[in-house]
């Protein structure tokens, strides 16, 4: 069974970082590119950022573009998303997903994070 | 950016009625499409990929369509369980962006 659970989460101040983790398990995580997508409050979906199965090579919007960092270790199969200079706008809760032709086909139990002073 | 205009932003249907979603996007995306069912406080989960391919385990009453700048999810007979947020994502060109989603609920 495919799960994707991550863990970092929290209460940060504006300004401040905070590194999410997203343990695989179920599949063979160097098979697949993986990537985040948010959802503040209330609101749709954000993508945030991908990377390739092999972690050379990554991908972001421009509202995170040179903010936070994707990456990974294959031998730990663990997706990572370092954030730094958090602002309100990125309270949202934090989805580790598993690319499938485009799509997203697995997602996990999201993670909130909350940038308030 | 490509743009997803997805509509309606909310509707509400009658058991066994059959409900379209659509999808507009601001440029052609090659059938780069995909559909997403969100429940209340749940994670999201995929339907249909490359705009018509149900994902398994999707019962078969959905089903996706379009081509160009033009699609479709189709629930063909309303079921309670179908009551959720529907969201729209293209795959065509970086960023990934998504349709603002469609609120369905049951009448």
């Amino acid at each position: 069974e495919v799960q994707l659970v991550e863990t970092g989460g929290g209460l940060v101040q504006p300004g401040r970082s905070l590194k999410l983790s997203c343990v695989a398990s179920g599949f063979t995580f160097n098979n697949y590119w993986m990537s985040w997508t948010r959802q503040a409050p209330g609101k749709g979906l954000e993508w945030v950022a991908s990377i390739t199965n092999s972690g050379g090579s990554t991908y972001y919007p421009d509202s995170v573009k040179g903010r936070f960092t994707i990456s990974r270790d294959n031998a730990q199969n663990t997706l990572y998303l370092q954030m730094n200079s958090l602002r309100s706008e990125d309270t949202a809760t934090y989805y580790c997903t598993r690319d499938f032709r485009g799509a997203w086909d697995y997602w996990g139990q999201g993670v909130m994070v909350t940038v308030s002073s | 950016d490509i743009q997803m205009t997805q509509s309606p932003a909310s509707l509400s249907a009658s058991l066994g009625e059959t409900v379209s979603i659509e999808c507009l996007a601001s440029e052609g995306i090659s059938n780069d499409l995909a559909w997403y069912q969100q429940k209340s406080g749940k994670s999201p989960q995929l339907l249909i990929y490359a705009a018509s391919r149900l994902q398994d385990g999707v019962p078969s009453r959905f089903s996706g369509s379009g081509s160009g700048t033009r699609y479709s999810l189709k629930i063909s007979g309303m079921q309670p369980e179908d009551e959720a947020d529907y969201f729209c994502q293209q795959s065509y060109k970086y960023p990934r962006t998504f349709g603002g989603g469609t609120k369905l609920e049951l009448k």
